[in-house]
């Protein structure tokens, strides 16, 4: 079983501040990682993918790959209210990846109060 | 636009009841899959498939069967409801090849088993 571990939080922030979530995992060869944002009740949304190392910026989000370290963060600028949610991280099936099997981890919850 | 639609947002079924849960997607999407979410236990893979009439087996799959008859719709069943069962169920679609691997959810299918 592949392992995607996150810390579960919560993580509290003030508004405006950096928010950053950590995620680690355990298959060398995973080429292949995610961010999805699940708020209360609703199902988990796509907001960033990343394959190469380096950083991946998309407005407020990067994401930030170190596979040699196998370690995958976000970092979200300029926190705001509405971005607290609970933050997913996802990993692919690296053998026989055609199959597109993500394994998730259990989230991090983000708080982020006013 | 993605687009996977789920048959019915909240479902109240009782023990030993066979339930049938539909996905559908419009995305023309080769991978299909059901997911149950549960406080604390995150994601866990129940089943998925890969291509139309093909299945297999994810983490979790006792209790459960599902079908794939057409491309676009997967359908979870559970054959003798119990109230373990109770849980929020997510199905995604995503395409295959390439780096693609991202997977869409669609507005989950909250069940309870009384």
């Amino acid at each position: 079983q592949k392992e995607v571990e996150q810390n579960s939080g919560p993580l509290s922030v003030p508004e405006g501040a950096i928010a950053s979530l950590n995620c680690t995992y355990s298959d060398r060869v995973s080429q292949s990682f995610f961010w999805y944002r699940q708020y209360s009740g609703k199902s988990p949304e796509l907001i960033m993918s990343i394959y190469s190392n380096g950083d991946k910026e998309d407005g407020r989000f990067t994401a930030q790959l170190n596979k040699a370290s196998q370690y995958v963060s976000l970092l979200i600028r300029d926190s705001q209210p509405s971005d607290s949610a609970t933050y997913l991280c996802a990993v692919n099936e690296a053998r026989g990846s055609t199959l597109g099997r993500l394994y998730f981890g259990r989230g991090t919850q983000l708080t982020v109060w006013p | 636009d993605v687009k996977v639609t789920q048959s019915s947002r909240y479902l109240v079924k009782r023990t030993g009841e066979k339930v049938f849960l539909e996905c559908v997607q419009d995305m023309d999407h080769e991978n299909m899959f059901w997911y149950r979410q549960d406080p604390g236990l995150g994601l866990r893979l129940i089943y998925f498939s890969y291509d139309v009439k093909m299945k297999e087996k994810g983490d979790i799959p006792e209790g459960y069967s599902v079908s794939r008859e057409k491309k676009e719709r997967f359908s979870l069943i559970l054959e003798s409801a119990s109230t373990n069962q109770t849980s929020m169920y997510l199905c995604a679609s995503s395409s295959q090849g390439g780096r693609s691997h991202e997977q869409y959810f669609g507005p989950g299918t909250r069940l309870t088993v009384t």
